[in-house]
């Protein structure tokens, strides 16, 4: 079945730890994007990719980079996790018509303790 | 250019009374218009969509909503509303040509009491 997946879905690391947030999409669409959600439910896009080697920043800085190296995997990388970096992080994906709508992963809850 | 506003963050209604989610956009195109649910500790799944085609749309879960052009509004109704609707509802944007397609609003909480 043609799915998104994000992995951890829930974890919780200390200051300083570098954490890699996968996204991985099996239905070979073009472009990519991770979305911050802080309790506020708003969606803030900090990184979206529309093909491989393809990446660019989105609305709100991040510390975070993220990679496109294969078509289907969009990791969201932090070098040095921080208390400020606490939040829901959602990866979407969506075909070379966007306008037809994404298709989200069920997120990566993050905390920094 | 496009943007999407969602009228109250927080709407509070009874178990089988109306749900009314307000969504009005703007855009310099003629815009593609979605409706996205969000459960607690979930991904934002797809509840329905308007894109071009006829101005009523009916979703999942018996949502629908309706496209008017002359209000730039796409508000989502249920006549029923039912426990489980409990959840966060996000109305978004589309029809730019370019990469990054979708704008979406600030979301609203929707209760239901019972």
């Amino acid at each position: 079945e043609a799915d998104i997946y994000q992995t951890p879905r829930y974890l919780v690391i200390g200051t300083g730890k570098k954490i890699t947030l996968e996204c991985s999409q099996t239905m070979g669409h073009d472009k990519m994007y991770w979305y911050q959600q802080d309790p506020g439910m708003e969606l803030h896009l900090i990184h979206y990719s529309y093909g491989v080697n393809s990446t660019e920043k989105g609305d709100l800085s991040s510390e975070s980079t993220v990679s496109r190296i294969r078509t289907e995997h969009f990791p969201l990388t932090l070098e040095s996790a921080r208390p400020s970096h606490t939040s829901q992080y959602l990866c979407a994906s969506s075909g070379r018509d966007s306008n037809y709508g994404y298709t989200f992963g069920s997120g990566t809850r993050l905390t920094v303790v | 250019a496009q943007s999407v506003t969602q009228l109250g963050s927080h709407v509070s209604v009874s178990e089988g009374a109306l749900v009314l989610l307000r969504c009005n956009y703007s855009s310099s195109v003629p815009p593609y218009l979605f409706w996205y649910v969000q459960y607690p500790n979930q991904g934002l799944q797809l509840l329905l969509k308007y894109t071009s085609a006829a101005t009523l749309v009916k979703g999942i879960n018996g949502f629908e909503a309706e496209f008017k052009k002359s209000e730039t509004s796409f508000h989502l109704t249920k006549p029923s509303a039912h426990m489980s609707d409990a959840a966060e509802y996000f109305c978004a944007v589309g029809g730019n040509t370019g990469r990054r397609a979708l704008t979406f609003g600030s979301g609203t909480r929707l209760q239901v009491q019972p």
